[in-house]
């Protein structure tokens, strides 16, 4: 069974630059989450895919948008990054039904923004 | 909303032992679910162990419990038997009528020998 993964695992942009991370599911899940997690604290829910439709948002702008692909891999898409973008972002599949849908998690994208 | 409180920000515990990190939680939804993940300096988040809202037993993985204590909306993670490897960042998290998790600001934990 693969786990989850993610690319690239660190990232250094300017202030205003557009980045794009990848996240491939577990096999067998098909639903993604993605989660910022800024240094010195837990991470914060940015949005959710299911069946490639969103799924839910949490309190985080427009310029973060997503998509997901019928092989159920995702993309988080930062559009005109501000340097407070600067953080783990975290990616997590999960399957309907499943203990309550535990989310597994990847290994994470270290975003630097300066 | 959601919210977890983990008021611990570092605790110490000797190899072999046991220790308590504490995690109360409050949520509107009438049916919820608990979670405890590790977090190694790696970054990558684990999967420790699940707790239902409507599960009457406590949660137990391995060297892992929860103490799940309904009416004081606490659902505290139990390590036992310690291991330098258990050395990590240790997050509470729960989920809803939405899928998403809420997750505590963490507790720092250092196993010494």
């Amino acid at each position: 069974e693969t786990g989850v993964t993610q690319s690239p695992t660190h990232l250094i942009k300017t202030r205003g630059q557009q980045v794009t991370l990848r996240c491939s599911s577990q096999s067998g899940h098909n639903t993604v989450s993605w989660y910022q997690q800024a240094l010195g604290q837990g991470p914060q829910f940015i949005f959710q895919y299911y069946r490639e439709e969103e799924n839910g948002r949490g309190n985080f702008p427009p310029r973060f948008s997503g998509l997901q692909f019928p092989n159920y891999s995702s993309e988080l898409n930062v559009n005109a990054l501000e340097l407070d973008d600067s953080a783990l972002y975290l990616c997590a599949s999960s399957s309907p039904g499943a203990l309550q849908e535990t989310q597994y998690f990847g290994p994470g994208t270290r975003l630097l923004v300066l | 909303a959601q919210k977890i409180t983990q008021t611990q920000p570092g605790m110490f515990v000797q190899e072999k032992e046991a220790v308590t990190l504490d995690c109360t939680y409050d949520t509107s939804d009438p049916s919820y679910g608990l979670f405890w993940y590790k977090q190694p300096s790696s970054g990558e988040m684990i999967f420790l162990i699940y707790q239902g809202s409507y599960d009457q037993q406590n949660a137990t993985e391995g060297r892992y419990s929860l103490n799940f204590q309904k009416a004081r909306k606490s659902a505290n993670l139990v390590i036992s038997a310690s291991q330098l490897g258990d050395s990590a960042m240790y997050f509470c998290a729960i989920s809803g009528t939405a899928s998403k998790l809420t997750f505590g600001t963490g507790t720092r934990l250092q196993v010494t020998l």
